[in-house]
């Protein structure tokens, strides 16, 4: 089946700039999850979805950070007024909510450049 | 908080060389313990992984056994090959969602 997809692939945006990223994860994985790896570094959690329960945003950097899920379908990454800092890779991952399911399954990223 | 340290790459070895890549970790309650991969140009898949004590992952000829008392999940393989050079991620989760924490991940590149 379908693992999950993320688009833009690749993003190069100009500082100040709103950028907007898509995340489609496997059908029927209700639990989604959104991490950022910045060149040299490892990924850093940012949100998690869970079906319809309050989102964990703890991850979040700032309060340009901001994701939304529509049920247990695609999510979008939005980050206003973009900084130079905020180049990296943005990673989504699902997986199968329950007891002894822990594996999460990533996407290939999205590329982000700020200039 | 949680946290994961491995260690620093790149690590460079001849091809059917033995390789360990070092893990050790800090967390809150019982983590379940991950090793992904990242191979070239694609993006990150789980490689193995344990959830409890003593319970050793494997998958493609690598290993990794969870060791509490040392708090360790090294990762080891007794012959590398070519087409295992990638960036290697150690990672933890906990309760309470399932969150990853990563380490910063270790280059491996295996030379003929």
């Amino acid at each position: 089946g379908a693992g999950v997809s993320q688009s833009p692939s690749n993003k190069v945006t100009e500082k100040g700039k709103d950028v907007e990223l898509r995340c489609d994860p496997i059908s029927g994985h209700t639990a989604l999850y959104w991490y950022r790896q910045r060149l040299g570094q490892g990924l850093e959690f940012l949100i998690y979805f869970q079906g319809n329960s309050a989102p964990d945003k703890s991850g979040l950097p700032s309060d340009r950070f901001s994701a939304e899920r529509t049920g247990e379908s695609v999510s979008t990454l939005t980050i206003q007024r973009t900084q130079q800092e905020d180049s990296a890779v943005y990673l989504c991952a699902s997986r199968i909510a329950g007891a002894n399911q822990e594996t999460q399954y990533f996407g290939p990223g999205t590329r982000l450049l700020v200039l | 908080g949680n946290s994961v340290t491995q260690m620093e790459g790149p690590v460079t070895l001849s091809e059917e060389a033995f390789l360990t890549i070092n893990c050790t970790y800090t967390a809150t309650g019982y983590p379940s313990l991950f090793w992904y991969v990242q191979y070239p140009g694609e993006g990150l898949q789980l490689l193995l992984k344990a959830t409890k004590a003593d319970d050793k992952g494997s998958n493609k000829g690598f290993e990794a056994t969870y060791r509490k008392e040392t708090t360790s999940f090294h990762l080891e393989k007794g012959s590398v090959q070519v087409s295992d050079s990638a960036v290697y991620f150690c990672a933890l989760s906990t309760g309470g969602g399932n969150k990853l924490t990563f380490g910063t991940g270790t280059q491996l590149k295996v030379e003929l």
